[in-house]
């Protein structure tokens, strides 16, 4: 069966700028969680959609946001680009809420903000 | 909010075994412990998962003590192809409240 799909896989922004990543989960999978990856901070969560609510969030500022649809496909977005924000971007879907059910990751979106 | 580490990196040889530990002072009594493989602009990959006592399965092991702060990733016989980042994630197994907490991850390296 298909994998986690991230598109797209490279981006490159202007400080400023907003952009809109997107994330297919797994055919059935219900839950879709989104994490940054830099190599000061490691991985970090940023926040989970079941259902197409948000269920949990990271400490991560307003200008990140994402949104699920009701085919659980998600979209995260972040709006005024900062330098630092230049990270791979991961989603994971599970079947269901929670870290029993274990998470499958796509390969990610790399932005780089310059 | 559990908080994980992990050593920053180690090395092996083939056929050696490997045992990572992560610690996990402040996990909740609901939360499970998974680990995770990295390779370079690659996502995390599921190697294994557990709550308590030991778990097995084709790849590695899992050990977790009884009070549950710590847990071992055990690798029988690494290979070069085994070279990468290994994370542990201790994560709400109900769902409620749970903020994923992923260690610091740790680099293998395998020499021949």
């Amino acid at each position: 069966k298909a994998g986690v799909t991230q598109t797209p896989r490279y981006l490159i922004k202007t400080r400023g700028q907003q952009v809109t990543l997107s994330c297919s989960p797994i055919s059935g999978h219900r839950s879709v969680s989104w994490y940054q990856q830099t190599p000061g901070q490691g991985l970090q969560f940023l926040f989970e959609y079941f259902s197409e609510t948000q269920r949990n969030k990271g400490n991560f500022p307003g200008r990140f946001s994402g949104r699920q649809f009701s085919n659980s496909r998600s979209e995260m977005n972040v709006s005024t680009l900062e330098l630092g924000d230049s990270a791979l971007y991961l989603c994971a879907s599970s079947l269901d809420r929670g870290a029993f059910y274990g998470y499958t990751f796509g390969s990610g979106t790399r932005l780089t903000v310059v | 909010l559990a908080k994980t580490t992990q050593p920053i990196s180690m090395d092996s040889y083939e056929g050696q075994e490997v045992n990572i530990t992560c610690s996990h002072n402040n996990i909740a009594t609901n939360d499970y412990i998974t680990w995770y493989q990295q390779f370079p602009s690659q996502g995390p990959r599921f190697i294994i998962q557990g709550y308590k006592t030991k778990v097995t399965n084709e790849v590695a092991s899992l050990f977790i003590p009884a009070d549950r702060k710590s847990s071992t990733l055990s690798l029988p016989r690494v290979s070069l192809s085994d070279t990468a980042v290994y994370y542990c994630l201790v994560g709400d197994g109900g769902g409620a409240t749970n903020k994923l907490i992923f260690g610091t991850g740790t680099l293998l390296a395998v020499q021949p």
